[in-house]
């Protein structure tokens, strides 16, 4: 059992906005605010779509927003699009210098 | 440009042993953290563990640890991981990783290893 706690699934019409949270489930990541989130497509490598909570790479689309609110992470993704129907995955550094992924969130463009 | 090359597909039967790599290029290999990730069949992702190929300093997930080797020889800017003994269970699709401050943010194409007799 993941030390991040996903939804399974989530959903929205385009246009629309989402959020996917990301609960920190275990005292190894709590308080750490080395929180990334990562966009994969079926068949492909993931990619950094966040990192450090809230901090968007160069490139990454500003629709994608990220945020911590105590031990709750989250990705936010506004004005949805059908391109953006993907697996999503946090993933946390924590206390024992390891990283952890949480178990991963299906969004659905409807 | 970044880039992380993996080397291709593997099939193998139980109890082979088996050395995938990575290669690195377009950065300074040494003064980056590799690592590598696991994606079992529709499955999410799980962090297996990491190597700063400046000092071979290595860090395991308490899941792989002593199920596989991470090393890297840093003249060839290449990072492998390896089993002694392959399982079923460790058919998967292997990504590695560059680790940037606290995140992962160059990833290999992915080597898909199938174990089956």
């Amino acid at each position: 059992q993941s030390a991040l706690t996903q939804p399974a699934s989530v959903s929205g019409s385009p246009g629309q906005s989402i959020t996917i949270s990301c609960t920190e489930t275990s005292s190894d990541v709590g308080g750490y605010n080395f929180v990334s989130w990562y966009q994969q497509y079926p068949g492909k490598a993931p990619k950094l779509m966040i990192s450090d909570v809230s901090r968007r790479p160069s490139g990454v689309s500003n629709r994608f927003s990220g945020s911590k609110s105590g031990n709750t992470a989250s990705l936010t993704i506004s004005g949805l699009q059908a391109e953006d129907e993907a697996d999503y995955y946090c993933s946390s550094y924590t206390s024992s210098s390891t990283w952890v992924f949480g178990g991963g969130t299906k969004l659905t463009v409807l | 440009e970044v880039q992380l090359v993996q080397s291709g597909a593997e099939v193998k039967e139980p109890g082979e042993s088996l050395k995938i790599s990575c290669k690195g290029s377009g950065y300074s290999f040494t003064t980056y953290w590799i690592g590598w990730v696991r994606q079992m069949p529709g499955k999410g992702l799980e962090w297996m563990g990491i190597i700063y190929p400046g000092d071979s300093d290595t860090k395991y997930s308490p899941s792989f640890q002593g199920q596989v080797t991470i090393s890297a020889g840093k003249s060839i800017t290449t990072a492998y991981l390896q089993w002694s003994s392959l399982k079923a269970s460790d058919t998967a699709m292997y990504y590695c990783v560059r680790q940037g401050d606290y995140d992962f943010d160059y990833w290999g194409q992915g080597t898909l290893v199938t174990v089956s007799s």
